[in-house]
């Protein structure tokens, strides 16, 4: 596989807080990508996307922001909910026909 | 729309034995599926990459004999672990791609414990 991920990131916010994922993609050539998230046992499920013709996206509670200077992505989700808690990954993808490269996760954890 | 199921959930086998998953796409037809193997904490892995009646590409370091891909249709594609080892045991999640680019769309994932 070409994404291994050694550790995985914890963040914890507050119910009702706003919560900010980060990720660091690797190839500058990358033009599109997807965050998405898993929950225990389950398969990741498509959040959001964004392509490299944008710098922002909003969808429903959450919004991507898009770096290509510094090669960062980020996820806001706003007013974080006990079922938010899950792993977040994003996804970069070099272009047309190629597969995505998963970055190592972040995991969310909702404190009551 | 754009549903993918996977089967088994989850299966337990004794080691020697093989066992095989299917990926299907239910509402639109694939033309790339992909396998991936995740463990515990850990990221997905992607093992191998299949289009429809053709062979699958594996990544570097997968044993193409040892996990065997047939992807018959659009729709279906299959993922035979041989000889199953404890080591095998993991979370294997498969995804398709409805198109040459954009978006992959995951299965709920199967679960392979080989004693």
């Amino acid at each position: 596989g070409e994404s291994v991920g050694l550790h995985l990131p914890t963040l914890s916010v507050q119910e009702g807080d706003n919560s900010i994922i980060n990720c660091a993609y690797s190839n500058s050539a990358s033009d599109y990508f997807i965050w998405y998230k898993q929950e225990s046992g389950k398969g990741p499920q498509f959040i959001i996307d964004i392509r490299s013709n944008m710098d922002k996206r909003q969808g429903q509670r959450v919004t991507v922001l898009l770096n290509k200077t510094v090669k960062h992505l980020s996820l806001q989700i706003a007013a974080t909910q006990p079922g938010d808690s899950a792993v977040y990954f994003c996804a970069e993808n070099k272009g047309y026909g190629q597969n995505f490269v998963f970055g190592p996760g972040t995991r969310l954890s909702v404190l009551p | 729309g754009a549903v993918v199921s996977q089967h088994p959930s989850w299966v337990i086998c004794k080691s020697g034995t093989s066992v095989k998953i299917e990926c299907r796409s239910l509402d639109f037809q694939a033309t790339t599926m992909f396998w991936y193997r995740q463990f515990p904490k850990q990221s997905l892995m992607l093992m191998a990459t299949s289009n429809e009646g053709s062979k699958a590409t594996y990544e570097q370091g997968v044993e193409k004999d040892k996990f065997l891909i047939n992807h018959a249709s659009l729709t279906l594609s299959t993922l035979t672990v041989t000889s199953a080892h404890p080591e095998d045991s993991s979370f294997y999640i498969c995804s398709a791609r409805p198109q040459t680019y954009g978006s992959q769309y995951f299965g709920p994932g199967t679960r392979l414990l080989v004693l």
